[in-house]
Parts: structure tokens; C-alpha cells; sequence
């Protein structure tokens, strides 16, 4: 079946700017992770929700970051004013359900965010 | 909050030998260790996991140990094969955040 979908896979903005990345989870899927891979190191976690709500937004590194799931199935991470430190791999997982009920992470190919 | 250490950060193996990675990890209340495989410019790959009630887990040419008194774990994958080279990630889950934990990764490389 179809698995996580991230788009777009490439995204080049300029400092200052504001951004939008989009995760399409597999469907079935009630929970969804947002992380961030710098090079070389491993995925670092931002943000989970558990179908609409943000159960856990421990690790945004500020307020710039913000990432919304309106219907319980989309999500999308926003980023304002976007700094050079924020070029990373942005990579989406989902979960069949909350953490205690299916550990299981899926990831998707991830969305790679260029700031100059 | 956890911590997970990996090593080592790069591993050479000729074709057809076996390959061990480990990793140790802090919070002694995570109770679930995935392994991920990346190949470059895609996600990671769930290749095998385990749950901390459990001490081994094998499946075909992989398996992981658990050993939750000295808090580590091991990737184990014999036999390799050249499709084997990737960089592998391991993961802690359950210490108190909702997302897992990784490691730094291990590049493996499989020589011919």
C-alpha cells in the first residue's frame, strides 16, 4: 500500500522567508511525528500528534516553528522567518496508533529545506 | 531526557561476513529499540525492532539483542550483501518523550 508522502521533496527559500511542508500519512494512521535530520546525524524529534492535537510539542526549537493536523490526517510544519540554521531533512512518520498501543514509526522520504 | 550512543560510526566488512552494531542508551524506563536502515536521499527504513521484554529477535540474515540490566542493544546482520550498505540508526522509545531517540548512525560498508 501506499506509504508516507512528503512533499515538496526539495524546498530552497530565502532568509527571512516562510515555508510550509506537507505530510500525507499512511492512511489508517491516527498518530503522526514530525523530526528534523541535520547531515550526518540522526532524525531529531519535533513534534507528535495524536489524531487532531498536538500531544507533544517538546521539540520544536522555538516559537518560529509551528505545525498544524486540522482533520486528523494531513499535517502540515510551518517555519516563519526562516534562518540558514534551519536547512535540514524535515522527515514525517506515522503510527497506527498512540505510542503505548503500536511503537512502529513509518517514515516518509523527507522534505529537504535549503535556507540562503 | 534519553540518550542513545552508537558505534561504531563507520564499519568495513568484506561481502558474506557478519556485521555487529551497538547501542547503548540512558533512560532506563524506554521499553521499545527499533533499527532503521537510510539509504542516501530516502527515509529510514524500520528493519527490525524489539520490545524490552524480550532479549533476542531474529529475522532471516538479522537479528537484535536487548540487554536491559547493562542497557544496550545490538544490531546483528550476516551474510551480508552489497544491497546491505547504508548508514543504520537505532532507537530508544518510551523515556518519557513521544518521538524515539536516535543514534548518531553507522555507515556500513560492504567491501566485494
Amino acid at each position: 500500500g501506499a506509504g508516507v508522502s512528503q512533499t515538496p521533496s526539495n524546498k530552497v527559500t530565502e532568509k527571512g522567508k516562510y515555508v510550509e511542508l506537507r505530510c500525507d500519512p499512511i492512511s489508517g494512521h491516527t498518530a503522526l511525528y514530525w523530526y528534523r535530520q541535520s547531515l550526518g546525524q540522526g532524525p531529531e524529534f519535533l513534534i507528535y500528534f495524536q489524531g487532531t492535537g498536538a500531544a507533544d510539542d517538546s521539540g520544536l526549537p522555538n516559537d518560529r516553528f509551528f505545525a498544524v493536523r486540522p482533520e486528523g490526517s494531513v499535517s502540515t510544519l510551518k517555519i516563519q522567518r526562516t534562518e540558514r540554521g534551519d536547512s535540514a531533512v524535515y522527515l514525517c512518520a506515522s503510527s497506527l496508533g498512540p505510542g503505548h498501543l503500536s511503537y512502529e514509526q513509518y517514515f516518509g522520504p523527507g522534505t529537504r529545506l535549503t535556507v540562503t | 531526557g534519553e540518550n542513545v550512543e552508537q558505534h561504531p560510526s563507520t564499519l568495513s566488512v568484506q561481502e558474506g561476513d557478519s556485521a555487529v552494531i551497538k547501542c547503548t542508551y540512558s533512560d532506563s524506563a524506554s521499553n521499545y529499540f527499533p533499527w532503521y536502515k537510510q539509504e542516501l536521499g530516502k527515509g529510514p527504513q524500520l528493519i527490525i525492532d524489539i520490545r524490552s521484554n524480550v532479549g533476542e529477535k531474529k529475522d532471516q540474515r538479522i537479528a537484535v539483542t536487548l540487554n536491559k540490566t547493562a542497557k544496550h542493544f545490538s544490531l546483528h546482520i550476516t551474510e551480508t550483501q552489497p544491497e546491505d550498505s547504508a548508514v543504520y540508526f537505532c532507537a530508544a522509545y518510551g523515556g518519557g518523550a513521544d518521538g524515539l531517540t536516535f543514534g548518531k548512525g553507522t555507515h556500513l560498508i560492504i567491501q566485494p
